[in-house]
């Protein structure tokens, strides 16, 4: 069975600082995807940004950027410039595109992220 | 578009009682996810539907949960008789089915917060 697991209950930052939140999973797979997944205080996910697992080019989405490392099942989040916004729980989360078996998300336990102005 | 919409968004109940939650998806998304979410940990995989049908719900406690999603469309999650570690969030997801990978990724509700007294 796959496994996700970020090792950080809580990390904190100061405005307008870079912080990098880590997540590893275990899989004997090799297509699959990986995402980072933001949750505020409003419950609902939202997607932050996501990895497929065959590419070597590391996703960027603005401010966001993640380091992805296969053969050490790696997936970290970066955090550049950061925004009060930003606070709230960080999950990571991990898919296998394998057509015999369901498509479902994968989550690890999620990284409490505050923000100090 | 509309997103997942989810009902009750709170719901507190005693122990032994009955509950039961609705999930309405986005228009097309043929795969829909029930998750549970204990406070201060990872969404848990309940169920997983493709179209009507079940895809996987290993991780459903049968004895006392069980759902439907008649149609294809609308999905309802019900809890009978509810016990104290039922207390949760249970989230709503859905998402496309495409061969070529999860592209447009995974879109939840706001779940619904429920507390059994």
């Amino acid at each position: 069975a796959q496994t996700v697991t970020q090792s950080q209950p809580e990390m904190s930052v100061q405005e307008a600082e870079t912080v990098t939140l880590s997540c590893t999973y275990d899989t004997s797979e090799s297509d699959y995807y990986l995402f980072w997944y933001k949750q505020p205080p409003s419950r609902q996910m939202i997607l932050v940004i996501r990895q497929e697992a065959y590419k070597q080019q590391n996703a960027t989405e603005n401010r966001f950027s993640v380091n992805f490392q296969k053969a050490a099942k790696s997936f970290s989040l970066k955090i550049s410039d950061s925004q009060l916004g930003d606070a709230a729980m960080y999950f990571c989360a991990y898919v296998s595109w394998n057509n015999n078996a369901g498509n479902m998300l994968t989550f690890g336990g999620g990284t409490r992220l505050m923000v100090k102005p | 578009e509309a997103g997942v919409a989810q009902s009750p968004r709170y719901k507190i109940i005693e122990k032994r009682q009955s509950v039961a939650f609705w999930c309405n998806p986005i228009s097309g998304h043929a795969t829909l996810y029930w998750y549970q979410q204990i406070l201060g940990q990872g969404p848990k995989l309940l169920i997983q539907f493709q179209n009507n049908g079940v895809v996987d719900d290993s991780q459903l406690p049968k004895d006392r949960f069980s759902a439907e999603r008649l149609k294809g469309v609308d999905s309802t999650l019900k809890i009978q008789p509810a016990k104290l570690e039922d207390s949760a969030v249970y989230l709503c997801a859905s998402s496309l089915v495409l061969r070529q990978g999860p592209m447009d990724g995974y879109t939840f509700g706001s779940g619904t917060r429920l507390t059994v007294v």
